[in-house]
């Protein structure tokens, strides 16, 4: 079946360091790939996506690449901003089949964020 | 706006009762799931519907129930049959890949 994983938190950073969260996946097949934040008490986002092999999800400064060969999808952000504390999941999906639409998460990363 | 509603936003269960938690969406979406969320822990499928009065079990479906009788609407009830509901119950829509989310209802036992 599939998989998430994902790197264990809590983070805790300053303001403007460089952020990576990591994140493997097994699957079965050619999956789309997701980063979802959720902030404090509230539902989940999606922060950023990847449909195929070597397409760079991007939004709000984050980034993260589909690499197939290390069947990775690694978060990362160049400067981090205290706003930016929440916790992230990486999360995929198998196109196709009765399974279309399913996500399977991975356990989430708290990220905290000081000024 | 369009979006998902959850409701209530916090719920209280009482030793053997039922409770339902409601969830509507007026985004068209064909496709909706229930979550559930432990501290520490991603999210779990319990229930996942993709049209209208039709449902399948996710992984966790044990002690929960739902029903899919309008396009907009996908309660789920936590029976007394669920030893460990506390937690927090997210509810996701979608048409095709990606799923938006409600707000969530946090779940307590008195």
């Amino acid at each position: 079946g599939n998989s998430v994983t994902q790197m264990e938190g809590p983070v805790t950073l300053s303001e403007e360091a460089f952020l990576t969260i990591n994140c493997t996946y097994t699957a079965t097949g050619y999956p789309s790939l997701f980063w979802y934040v959720q902030y404090p008490g509230e539902g989940l986002q999606l922060l950023l996506k990847a449909t195929k092999a070597d397409d760079k999800g991007s939004n709000k400064g984050f980034e993260a690449t589909y690499r197939k060969e290390t069947t990775s999808f690694h978060l990362e952000k160049g400067s981090v901003q205290v706003s930016d504390s929440a916790v992230y999941f990486c999360a995929l999906t198998n196109a196709g089949g009765t399974s279309y639409g399913k996500l399977t998460f991975g356990q989430g990363t708290i990220l905290t964020v000081h000024p | 706006d369009g979006g998902i509603t959850q409701s209530p936003k916090y719920l209280f269960r009482k030793e053997g009762q039922n409770v339902t938690l409601s969830c509507e969406q007026n985004l068209n979406h064909d496709a909706m799931y229930w979550y559930r969320q432990d501290p520490g822990q991603g999210l779990r499928l319990i229930y996942y519907s993709q049209i209208v009065n039709d449902f399948q079990k996710g992984d966790i479906a044990e002690g929960y129930s739902v029903s899919r009788e309008k396009k907009e609407s996908f309660p789920l009830t936590v029976t007394s049959a669920q030893k460990n509901p506390t937690a927090f119950y997210l509810c996701a829509s979608s048409m095709g890949l990606f799923q938006h989310f409600g707000d969530g209802t946090r779940l307590s036992i008195l």
